[in-house]
């Protein structure tokens, strides 16, 4: 059973546009939550973060939305650079597992020019 | 990451042959991780390490031993590698908690 999901595989957005990654979780534990990026060859970097006290935490060109109520999540990009193709993984993380990252399946993000 | 690194980065193996993987971290963090990253999977977590000698297992860790004799490494060991253990793996290290993972380049292990 999946606790953290990402429906969409993959996402194409126009260079200049905003792109939006969604993430939903079931576990109502989870009290920190993560978005990290990845380029081919290489491993996962940070990108940011949301603890569960907050709904909204920016970050230059970044912006996670929490919405607790639904167990949703989003990353937006705005705008969108070709250097944001990539792809995107969303974790979440509950005291009480320790501090153990669980995470989503990832969506592949194309920005196209 | 300068900070840690893997190896091998490729490993072309055989089915029935161990296998070991090194992650070695020049950071000094408490925190050791070992994950695959399967398509459609993300990553799952095989074993982690919160200090020296000290191991737990994750959500996929059949088939997979780890050792962690010093701080700075972390081994994973495939005591007789199959094909369903073809993936890409990645240490991970962090100081505390959930906060500020840092990966590894990955390992690609083909097992035929």
């Amino acid at each position: 059973d999946q606790q953290v999901k990402q429906n969409s595989p993959s996402l194409s957005v126009q260079e200049g546009r905003i792109s939006i990654l969604n993430c939903d979780y079931t576990n109502s534990m989870f009290d920190y939550f993560l978005w990290y990026k990845k380029y081919p060859a290489e491993g996962p970097t940070f990108l940011i973060s949301i603890s569960s006290i907050k709904d909204k935490n920016e970050d230059g060109r970044f912006t996670v939305f929490l919405n607790k109520s639904a167990k949703h999540l989003s990353l937006h990009i705005v705008p969108s650079q070709p250097g944001d193709s990539a792809v995107y993984f969303c974790a979440a993380s509950a005291v009480d597992s320790n501090y153990q990252l669980i995470w989503g399946a990832g969506t592949k993000l194309i920005i196209k020019p | 990451d300068a900070g840690i690194t893997q190896s091998p980065r490729h490993k072309v193996t055989e089915t029935g042959t161990p296998v070991t993987l090194r992650c070695h971290q020049t950071e000094n963090h408490r925190y050791m991780y070992w994950y695959r990253q399967d398509p459609g999977h993300g990553l799952r977590l095989i074993h982690y390490s919160y200090g020296v000698k000290d191991t737990d297992k994750g959500e996929v860790s059949d088939g997979y031993s780890v050792s962690r004799s010093k701080t700075e490494d972390f081994l994973l060991t495939l005591e007789s590698a199959t094909s369903s253990q073809t993936s890409v793996y990645f240490c991970a290290i962090s100081g505390s908690g959930p906060y500020g993972y840092t990966f590894g380049s990955g390992t690609r292990l083909t097992v035929v």
